[in-house]
């Protein structure tokens, strides 16, 4: 079966860190830009990242420059989203997705959650 | 930054109506637009991309118009399984942005 399944969500004080990872299974990730996409509880759609599938190219959303990292190891099939400094307002699901050749994102993971609080 | 202004915020309607929703973007995109439905504790769903190919599997009663940086999404006879909330997103160029997102509920 061709998913991603996101890891490493938890619970993290304001200040902290937390490594997230997406691993794709039942197909290769080397040919997709991925992206993360995070949603607040109640609240809309926040796009957060994207890599391009030979690392290359990466951008992030201004909120998260200089904190989140995007990176990928395409030997295990996988992306990182290293976050730190981590703010109350990072507080999420966070969801990885697929980018097809029409750039809509057309898989997406079940998500993972990420809280933040002392 | 792309800017997209989506709207209405909720709607409320019921099963065989029309539902059509709106989202503006600040400039040019260059038809890259996308269409998702999100249903309550799911990850979104892609139905539409590039403003109006259908995704595979996706019911023929959505579509996706455009024009210039007007987009619409309209379903056509509401379903049951309609009921969900409808985000569009901006591919032209990062920050790739979506829109606030439009409720459908039962009216």
């Amino acid at each position: 079966e061709v998913e991603l399944v996101e890891s490493g969500g938890g619970l993290v004080q304001p200040g902290g860190s937390l490594r997230l990872s997406c691993v794709a299974y039942g197909f290769s990730l080397s040919g997709h830009w991925i992206s993360w996409v995070r949603q607040a509880p109640g609240k809309g759609l926040e796009w957060v990242a994207h890599i391009s599938p030979d690392g290359s190219y990466i951008n992030y959303v201004d909120s998260v420059e200089g904190r989140f990292t995007i990176s990928r190891d395409n030997a295990r099939n996988s992306v990182i989203l290293q976050m730190s400094n981590l703010k109350s307002a990072d507080a999420a699901m966070y969801y990885c997705a697929r980018t097809a050749s029409d750039r809509g994102l057309d898989l997406w993971g079940q998500g993972t959650l990420v809280t933040v609080s002392s | 930054d792309i800017q997209m202004t989506q709207s209405p915020s909720s709607v409320s309607a019921s099963v065989g109506d029309s539902v059509t929703i709106t989202c503006r973007a600040s400039q040019d995109i260059n038809n890259w637009l996308a269409w998702y439905q999100q249903k309550p504790g799911k990850a979104p769903k892609l139905l539409i991309s590039a403003a109006s190919t259908l995704q595979s599997g996706v019911p023929s009663r959505f579509s996706g118009g455009a024009s210039g940086t007007h987009f619409t999404l309209t379903i056509s006879s509401l379903q049951p399984e309609d009921f969900a909330t409808y985000y569009c997103q901006q591919a032209k160029g990062a920050p790739d942005t979506f829109g606030q997102g439009t409720k459908v509920d039962v009216k």
